[in-house]
């Protein structure tokens, strides 16, 4: 089974604070996306990328970055962390183009922002 | 822009069947079904292809109307186990590639009581 790994599963940060989240997936897949899960708004795109070192924006970029230096790795980055980040992130990853196969998830960080 | 889900919530007891409907305002290549259990990751259940039938396992099963851009997710005689939330996941019918980049609706919350 693929899996999808998020490195922290609860994260309490300060406003200003940069922050990082990272991704790991084991299974050479092309295509890795970060979303923010907020109650009522369902999953949003924040960012995604397609290759090693390709990134595109997704629906919500604003404030945050991303870093893709490996297949394997995407890492999603709060320059200067504000309140209304606070949210549940999840990162996903997609074998081949139109994700037919569908996504893996990963479970989840559950980022605070104080 | 987001599909749009309905309904919100569905409370089923354990034997009855419920529908899920998913609708977009842009033509779609194909849409997504996942469910996400109670501090899990979602989990992929079924793809619906452009031109594709019908599809489904067991007691659950999707179809995908592509003149109205609107899939429905059909869960019959369910099971204590089918309660989550629910998510349809939206690839747009633009030219080129979308390397799997999806858009979620909002979410049904599905509770299934003995």
């Amino acid at each position: 089974d693929v899996k999808v790994t998020q490195s922290s599963r609860y994260l309490v940060k300060r406003t200003g604070e940069k922050v990082f989240l990272e991704c790991v997936q084991d299974m050479d897949h092309e295509n890795m996306f970060w979303y923010r899960q907020d109650p009522g708004l369902g999953l949003r795109l924040i960012y995604f990328s397609y290759d090693v070192k390709m990134k595109e924006k997704g629906d919500i970029p604003e404030g945050y970055s991303v870093s893709r230096e490996k297949k394997e790795r995407f890492s999603l980055i709060l320059e200067s962390a504000s309140t209304n980040q606070t949210s549940m992130y999840l990162c996903a990853s997609s074998l081949l183009d139109r994700a037919i196969y569908g996504y893996t998830f990963g479970s989840g960080t559950r980022l605070t922002v104080v | 822009q987001q599909p749009v889900q309905s309904p919100q919530a569905v409370i089923l007891r354990e034997g009855e069947d419920a529908v899920i409907n998913c609708s977009s305002s842009k033509a779609l290549y194909s849409v997504h079904w996942y469910r996400q259990k109670h501090g899990e990751a979602p989990v992929f259940l079924m793809i619906l292809l452009k031109g594709g039938e019908q599809k489904g396992h067991e007691k659950i099963s999707a179809s995908f109307n592509e003149k109205k851009q609107q899939s429905s997710l059909y869960l019959t005689a369910s099971q204590l186990s089918y309660s989550g939330t629910y998510f349809c996941g939206t690839d747009p019918n633009a030219g080129g590639t979308s390397y799997g980049k999806l858009t979620f609706g909002q979410g049904t919350i599905l509770t299934v009581h003995p």
